[in-house]
Protein backbone atom coordinates (compact mmCIF):
# COMPACT_ATOMS: atom_id res chain seq x y z
CA UNK A 1 0.00 0.00 0.00
CA UNK A 2 1.60 3.70 -0.60
CA UNK A 3 3.32 5.51 2.07
CA UNK A 4 1.29 8.43 1.52
CA UNK A 5 -2.47 9.26 1.56
CA UNK A 6 -3.79 12.64 0.16
CA UNK A 7 -7.01 14.56 1.34
CA UNK A 8 -9.30 15.55 -0.50
CA UNK A 9 -9.29 13.73 -3.52
CA UNK A 10 -10.36 16.21 -5.69
CA UNK A 11 -10.79 19.99 -4.98
CA UNK A 12 -12.22 22.50 -6.99
CA UNK A 13 -11.86 26.37 -6.63
CA UNK A 14 -11.99 29.99 -7.93
CA UNK A 15 -9.03 31.87 -9.03
CA UNK A 16 -7.69 33.67 -5.95
CA UNK A 17 -8.66 31.34 -3.02
CA UNK A 18 -6.08 29.05 -1.03
CA UNK A 19 -5.95 25.99 -1.65
CA UNK A 20 -4.97 23.02 1.20
CA UNK A 21 -3.77 19.30 0.85
CA UNK A 22 -2.98 17.05 3.18
CA UNK A 23 -0.59 14.15 3.47
CA UNK A 24 -0.80 10.93 6.28
CA UNK A 25 2.19 8.60 5.64
CA UNK A 26 2.56 5.49 7.74
CA UNK A 27 6.61 5.14 8.56
CA UNK A 28 9.06 7.69 9.97
CA UNK A 29 10.55 9.68 7.17
CA UNK A 30 13.77 11.65 6.40
CA UNK A 31 12.00 14.44 4.45
CA UNK A 32 8.55 14.76 2.49
CA UNK A 33 8.09 15.71 -0.91
CA UNK A 34 5.69 17.70 -2.86
CA UNK A 35 5.24 17.51 -6.48
CA UNK A 36 2.81 18.79 -9.39
CA UNK A 37 1.51 16.63 -12.01
CA UNK A 38 0.13 18.57 -15.03
CA UNK A 39 -2.85 16.16 -17.14
CA UNK A 40 -0.53 13.51 -19.26
CA UNK A 41 2.66 15.08 -18.27
CA UNK A 42 5.71 13.96 -15.48
CA UNK A 43 5.85 14.92 -11.94
CA UNK A 44 7.67 18.25 -11.55
CA UNK A 45 9.65 18.64 -7.93
CA UNK A 46 7.77 21.78 -6.03
CA UNK A 47 9.17 21.73 -2.35
CA UNK A 48 10.63 19.71 0.53
CA UNK A 49 10.52 19.76 4.02
CA UNK A 50 12.82 17.49 6.65
CA UNK A 51 11.85 16.15 9.37
CA UNK A 52 13.21 18.18 11.60
CA UNK A 53 11.50 21.37 9.97
CA UNK A 54 7.69 21.95 10.73
CA UNK A 55 7.00 25.07 8.52
CA UNK A 56 8.75 25.80 4.57
CA UNK A 57 7.71 28.45 2.18
CA UNK A 58 8.34 29.06 -1.15
CA UNK A 59 6.92 32.01 -3.16
CA UNK A 60 3.19 30.61 -3.16
CA UNK A 61 3.45 27.85 -1.49
CA UNK A 62 3.74 26.89 2.25
CA UNK A 63 4.16 23.44 3.67
CA UNK A 64 3.83 21.63 7.20
CA UNK A 65 5.04 18.92 8.72
CA UNK A 66 3.80 17.36 12.08
CA UNK A 67 5.86 14.06 12.65
CA UNK A 68 3.33 12.98 15.59
CA UNK A 69 0.72 13.05 13.31
CA UNK A 70 2.38 11.70 10.48
CA UNK A 71 1.08 14.17 8.77
CA UNK A 72 1.78 17.23 5.66
CA UNK A 73 -0.04 19.96 4.62
CA UNK A 74 0.51 21.53 1.22
CA UNK A 75 -1.09 25.33 0.94
CA UNK A 76 -1.28 27.62 -2.44
CA UNK A 77 -2.21 30.80 -1.76
CA UNK A 78 -3.93 33.10 -4.15
CA UNK A 79 -4.13 30.33 -6.30
CA UNK A 80 -4.35 30.82 -10.70
CA UNK A 81 -5.99 28.90 -13.04
CA UNK A 82 -2.40 27.87 -14.03
CA UNK A 83 -2.19 25.72 -10.75
CA UNK A 84 -4.67 23.42 -12.38
CA UNK A 85 -2.98 19.73 -11.33
CA UNK A 86 -2.56 16.62 -9.77
CA UNK A 87 -0.25 17.36 -6.60
CA UNK A 88 1.53 14.72 -4.59
CA UNK A 89 3.81 14.08 -1.46
CA UNK A 90 6.52 11.69 -1.63
CA UNK A 91 8.48 10.08 0.98
CA UNK A 92 11.94 8.52 0.83
CA UNK A 93 12.50 4.80 1.25
CA UNK A 94 15.55 4.73 2.63
CA UNK A 95 16.41 1.30 1.90
CA UNK A 96 15.91 1.83 -2.06
CA UNK A 97 16.64 4.90 -1.50
CA UNK A 98 13.28 5.25 -3.96
CA UNK A 99 10.57 7.87 -3.40
CA UNK A 100 6.69 6.50 -2.51
CA UNK A 101 3.99 8.55 -3.82
CA UNK A 102 0.81 9.04 -2.33
CA UNK A 103 -2.33 9.38 -4.16
CA UNK A 104 -2.47 12.31 -5.55
CA UNK A 105 -5.22 15.48 -4.95
CA UNK A 106 -6.63 16.74 -8.45
CA UNK A 107 -6.68 20.81 -7.75
CA UNK A 108 -8.52 22.42 -9.96
CA UNK A 109 -8.88 26.48 -10.36
CA UNK A 110 -11.91 28.09 -12.08
CA UNK A 111 -11.23 31.69 -13.79
CA UNK B 1 12.68 21.69 -16.99
CA UNK B 2 14.50 18.76 -16.37
CA UNK B 3 17.45 16.79 -19.16
CA UNK B 4 15.33 13.23 -18.94
CA UNK B 5 13.65 12.05 -22.01
CA UNK B 6 10.83 9.43 -23.01
CA UNK B 7 10.12 8.49 -26.51
CA UNK B 8 7.39 7.80 -27.68
CA UNK B 9 4.80 10.00 -26.40
CA UNK B 10 2.47 8.25 -27.19
CA UNK B 11 1.93 5.08 -28.61
CA UNK B 12 -0.97 2.35 -29.73
CA UNK B 13 0.30 -1.15 -30.62
CA UNK B 14 -2.00 -4.28 -30.96
CA UNK B 15 -1.63 -7.12 -28.75
CA UNK B 16 1.16 -9.46 -28.92
CA UNK B 17 3.80 -6.97 -30.41
CA UNK B 18 7.22 -6.16 -28.60
CA UNK B 19 7.81 -2.70 -27.41
CA UNK B 20 10.48 -0.54 -26.00
CA UNK B 21 9.75 2.51 -23.82
CA UNK B 22 13.10 4.91 -24.10
CA UNK B 23 14.36 6.89 -21.35
CA UNK B 24 17.83 8.63 -21.12
CA UNK B 25 18.59 11.40 -18.90
CA UNK B 26 21.81 13.94 -19.58
CA UNK B 27 22.25 15.03 -15.89
CA UNK B 28 24.50 12.08 -15.02
CA UNK B 29 22.03 10.32 -12.38
CA UNK B 30 23.28 6.86 -11.64
CA UNK B 31 19.77 6.18 -9.85
CA UNK B 32 16.92 5.37 -12.53
CA UNK B 33 13.29 4.11 -12.05
CA UNK B 34 10.11 3.64 -14.00
CA UNK B 35 6.54 4.31 -12.39
CA UNK B 36 3.23 3.14 -13.99
CA UNK B 37 0.13 5.37 -14.01
CA UNK B 38 -3.35 5.13 -14.36
CA UNK B 39 -4.50 8.66 -15.54
CA UNK B 40 -5.39 9.97 -12.35
CA UNK B 41 -4.45 7.63 -9.90
CA UNK B 42 -1.28 6.84 -7.74
CA UNK B 43 2.12 6.21 -9.22
CA UNK B 44 3.16 2.36 -8.99
CA UNK B 45 7.07 1.64 -9.11
CA UNK B 46 7.73 -1.31 -11.32
CA UNK B 47 11.36 -0.50 -11.56
CA UNK B 48 14.84 0.57 -10.30
CA UNK B 49 18.52 0.81 -11.01
CA UNK B 50 21.14 1.66 -8.63
CA UNK B 51 23.81 2.36 -11.71
CA UNK B 52 25.11 0.58 -14.88
CA UNK B 53 24.26 -3.42 -14.84
CA UNK B 54 21.87 -3.01 -11.81
CA UNK B 55 18.48 -3.24 -12.26
CA UNK B 56 15.77 -4.14 -9.72
CA UNK B 57 11.57 -4.78 -9.29
CA UNK B 58 9.65 -2.20 -7.63
CA UNK B 59 6.22 -2.42 -5.64
CA UNK B 60 3.94 -3.31 -8.73
CA UNK B 61 4.14 -6.34 -10.02
CA UNK B 62 5.17 -6.30 -14.08
CA UNK B 63 5.89 -8.35 -17.20
CA UNK B 64 7.95 -5.13 -18.30
CA UNK B 65 11.83 -5.81 -18.03
CA UNK B 66 14.45 -3.17 -18.00
CA UNK B 67 18.65 -2.71 -18.88
CA UNK B 68 21.28 -0.22 -17.62
CA UNK B 69 24.34 -0.44 -20.10
CA UNK B 70 25.00 2.66 -19.99
CA UNK B 71 24.27 5.72 -17.47
CA UNK B 72 21.80 7.83 -18.94
CA UNK B 73 19.65 5.04 -20.75
CA UNK B 74 17.02 2.80 -19.03
CA UNK B 75 14.76 1.24 -21.58
CA UNK B 76 11.57 -0.51 -20.60
CA UNK B 77 10.73 -3.44 -22.52
CA UNK B 78 7.45 -5.68 -23.24
CA UNK B 79 8.10 -9.08 -24.67
CA UNK B 80 3.99 -9.48 -25.64
CA UNK B 81 1.80 -6.18 -25.14
CA UNK B 82 -1.66 -7.01 -23.76
CA UNK B 83 -4.87 -4.87 -23.10
CA UNK B 84 -4.25 -4.67 -19.08
CA UNK B 85 -0.45 -3.03 -20.00
CA UNK B 86 -2.68 0.26 -21.12
CA UNK B 87 -1.29 2.78 -19.01
CA UNK B 88 0.84 6.20 -18.72
CA UNK B 89 4.51 5.37 -18.05
CA UNK B 90 6.57 7.39 -16.69
CA UNK B 91 10.59 7.43 -16.06
CA UNK B 92 12.80 9.05 -13.77
CA UNK B 93 16.08 9.95 -11.87
CA UNK B 94 17.97 11.36 -9.13
CA UNK B 95 21.67 11.33 -7.62
CA UNK B 96 23.08 8.49 -5.77
CA UNK B 97 24.49 10.44 -2.85
CA UNK B 98 21.70 13.16 -2.34
CA UNK B 99 20.35 14.03 0.82
CA UNK B 100 16.76 14.42 -0.34
CA UNK B 101 16.75 11.79 -3.33
CA UNK B 102 14.70 14.48 -5.43
CA UNK B 103 13.37 12.65 -8.36
CA UNK B 104 13.12 14.55 -12.11
CA UNK B 105 10.66 13.02 -14.62
CA UNK B 106 10.60 12.38 -17.89
CA UNK B 107 7.13 13.21 -19.31
CA UNK B 108 5.86 10.36 -19.68
CA UNK B 109 5.13 7.83 -22.34
CA UNK B 110 1.24 6.98 -22.64
CA UNK B 111 0.61 3.24 -23.95
CA UNK B 112 -2.64 2.27 -25.28
CA UNK B 113 -2.68 -1.72 -26.63
CA UNK B 114 -5.77 -2.80 -28.45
Amino acid sequence: SQQGEEDPQALSIQEGENATMNCSYKTSINNLQWYRQNSGRGLVHLILIRSNEREKHSGRLRVTLDTSKKSSSLLITASRAADTASYFCATLDTGRRALTFGSGTRLQVQP
Amino acid sequence: EADIYQTPRYLVIGTGKKITLECSQTMGHDKMYWYQQDPGMELHLIHYSYGVNSTEKGDLSSESTVSRIRTEHFPLTLESARPSHTSQYLCASSEWDSSTYEQYFGPGTRLTVT
